[in-house]
This record gives C-alpha cells, structure tokens and sequence, in this order.
C-alpha cells in the first residue's frame, strides 16, 4: 500500500527567506509524485509533477521539488518566498491508476 | 475552458438527514473522482469513475454513501443518513482518462458539508 508522510504541519518563515516543506513516501511500485497548493476557500490546483526523466521539476511561480528515490523523498523548495505564497500544500503519489494518495498537508505561513 | 463545476458550495445539515452533491466534470473528461477532505486532513479517494463505470470505490463507505454517474458526464454523490463525522470537503476532479499514461487531475471548488 501506498503513504504519504508530510513531517510539517506548519511552516512559518518570513518573507524573502528560502522554504523547505519535506514529503515522504511508501510505495512498492513505481509511481508519479505531485505537490498541489490550495488557497484560502479555492480547490486544490497543481503546484509541479515528476513522472520520469529528470529529478529536479520546478513550477512556474519559482518552487522546486527533487524526487530521491533512495531517500523515498520529494521535497519541495523555494529560495525566496512571498505573502502571496501563504496557502496550504499537499505531497501525493499515484500509482499510475489515476488515484491520488495525499498526505496531511502542510500549511505556509508567510510573514511580512 | 470551463473548470470542474459543483454545487452547492456549502450545507449544513443535522445528522440523520440526507444530502446530495452534484458535479460536472471539464467536458471530454472520462474519468471522474470524488475525494472526502476532513479539517485538517489531506483528501481521501471515496470513487473513481471511468466513463459510467465504477473502477475503485473501496474507500466509500457503502452503508451510507452512493454516488452515480449516468451516462458518463456529471455525478451525484449522497449521503443517507449523515454521520457528525461526514463533516468535510467533498472535492471532485476528473481527467481526460485513468490510465497507463499520465493524466492531470482538475478539481472543482469543493462542497463544504457540516453536520450538526
């Protein structure tokens, strides 16, 4: 069976400073891993993807993520933050049937 | 593009009663998804739909939740009779399909659901 640990469930850290929110997973197959962001009152909407190829994916708003498969990690990464970044985000794996295992989530707080 | 629409929003309900989510996935999505998200909890698959087919419900609670897909486009998911813990974030999501390849999930705004 598949899990997903995230190890925070709070992260504050003030503006302009670099983040980390850690993400483990269990799985014994090969699988697709995902971080998703949800802001305050809006559906959950998709914050970067790995599939395959390359350990490090980034997303377009500046975050980062490197899948170590021997670390069975997927940790997510900003070198700079903003207030607009305060939302909560959520690690999931997929086993490639579609379904979508998160973890608890954790919540960034972003401090001016 | 139109997103991933549901209805209501909200809806408080006592417990013992029963209540009904509707959605309407992105058109052209065959596969559609109903996640239960609780306060403070990640989502939790509850059923996955391929076109009007049943492909994992194994984590709805089957004494008390249906949901349907007829004719393989919106969805309704009901509850009867609701429990206190049924208190949640009903999201749904679908994607084009489920599988092999990859296909990117799109979630709706969610219902948000309180059982008093």
């Amino acid at each position: 069976a598949q899990s997903v640990t995230q190890l925070d469930s709070q992260v504050p850290v003030f503006e302009e400073a670099p983040v980390e929110l850690r993400c483990n997973y269990s799985s014994s197959v090969s699988v697709y891993l995902f971080w998703y962001v949800q802001y305050p009152n809006q559906g959950l909407q998709l914050l970067l993807k790995y599939l395959s190829g390359s350990t490090l994916v980034e997303s377009i708003n500046g975050f980062e993520a490197e899948f170590n498969k021997s670390q069975t990690s997927f940790h997510l990464r900003k070198p700079s933050v903003h207030i607009s970044d305060t939302a909560e985000y959520f690690c999931a794996v997929s086993d490639r049937g579609g379904k979508l295992i998160f973890g608890q989530g954790t919540t960034l707080q972003v401090k001016p | 593009e139109a997103g991933v629409a549901q209805s209501p929003r909200y809806k408080i309900i006592e417990k013992r009663q029963s209540v009904a989510f509707w959605c309407n996935p992105i058109s052209g999505h065959a596969t559609l998804y109903w996640y239960q998200q609780i306060l403070g909890q990640g989502p939790k698959l509850l059923i996955q739909f391929q076109n009007n087919g049943v492909v994992d419900d194994s984590q709805l609670p089957k004494d008390r939740f249906s949901a349907e897909r007829l004719k393989g486009v919106d969805s309704t998911l009901k509850i009867q009779p609701a429990k206190l813990e049924d208190s949640a974030v009903y999201l749904c999501a679908s994607s084009l399909a489920a599988s092999p390849s990859y296909n990117e999930q799109f979630f709706g705004p969610g219902t948000r659901l309180t059982v008093l």
